[in-house]
């Protein structure tokens, strides 16, 4: 089993709509979690830590649950300027402490 | 603010080539780090850096290797390129060892073909 699992999509829908994406990890030993969004050609950027008590950032909702292992984003309100790839990134330790597993991606298209 | 400057933004190779990607930042980072991003795969750690004078093995380091003569600057060696090699590579830095912010600061990445 890979350490972080994504729906690849593509995940179309128009503006307005809300769309949610899950992601799970394998080590129960996790810590830290977060959604990275990366432009087409682009560098990764970070769009928002998970906290255990899920947060939210604008139109962007952040959950986590520990016992199944899963992460998910709720994008509300979808822009056009949402379209990207969204990474779900998950810590692990390593000798050094911590580096972090990224998974494959979700794609979100956000049409007119 | 420069942030995280990588060279080149495109390359090419034969096989057998040797060549380094450069990386450096302004950000006075201690942890830096090297990347490679497949097409359609998630990104995968070739080296690491916790500071100056000090590297580690990532997950897929066979066929590179760094150094890290200062804070600032963290070279990726690739040695007798393969074709295995294609890939985009990102270099990468952070303030902390990640578990709190998990927050890296990427270069724009160097694309590289090996021909």
């Amino acid at each position: 089993r890979k350490e972080v699992e994504q729906d690849p999509g593509p995940f179309n829908v128009p503006e307005g709509a809300t769309v949610a994406f899950n992601c799970t990890y394998s080590n129960s030993a996790s810590q830290s979690f977060f959604w990275y969004r990366q432009d087409c050609r682009k560098e990764p950027k970070l769009l928002m830590s998970v906290y255990s008590s899920g947060n939210e950032d604008g139109r962007f909702t952040a959950q986590l649950n520990r016992a199944s292992q899963y992460i998910s984003l709720l994008i509300r309100d979808s822009k056009l300027s949402d379209s990207a790839t969204y990474l779900c990134v998950v810590t692990a330790s390593s000798n050094s402490g911590y580096a972090l597993n990224f998974g494959k991606g979700t794609s979100l298209l956000v049409t007119p | 603010n420069a942030g995280v400057t990588q060279t080149p933004k495109f390359r090419i190779l034969k096989i057998g080539q040797s060549m380094t990607l450069q990386c450096t930042q302004d950000m006075n980072h201690n942890y830096m780090y090297w990347y490679r991003q497949d097409p359609g795969m998630g990104l995968k750690l070739i080296y690491y850096s916790v500071g100056a004078g000090i590297t580690d093995k990532g997950e897929v380091p066979n066929g590179y290797n760094v150094s890290r003569s200062t804070t600032e600057d963290f070279p990726l060696r690739l040695e007798l390129a393969a074709p295995s090699q294609t890939s985009v590579y990102f270099c990468a830095s952070s303030y902390d060892g990640l578990s709190v912010t998990g927050e890296l600061f990427f270069g724009e990445g160097s694309r590289l073909t090996v021909l």
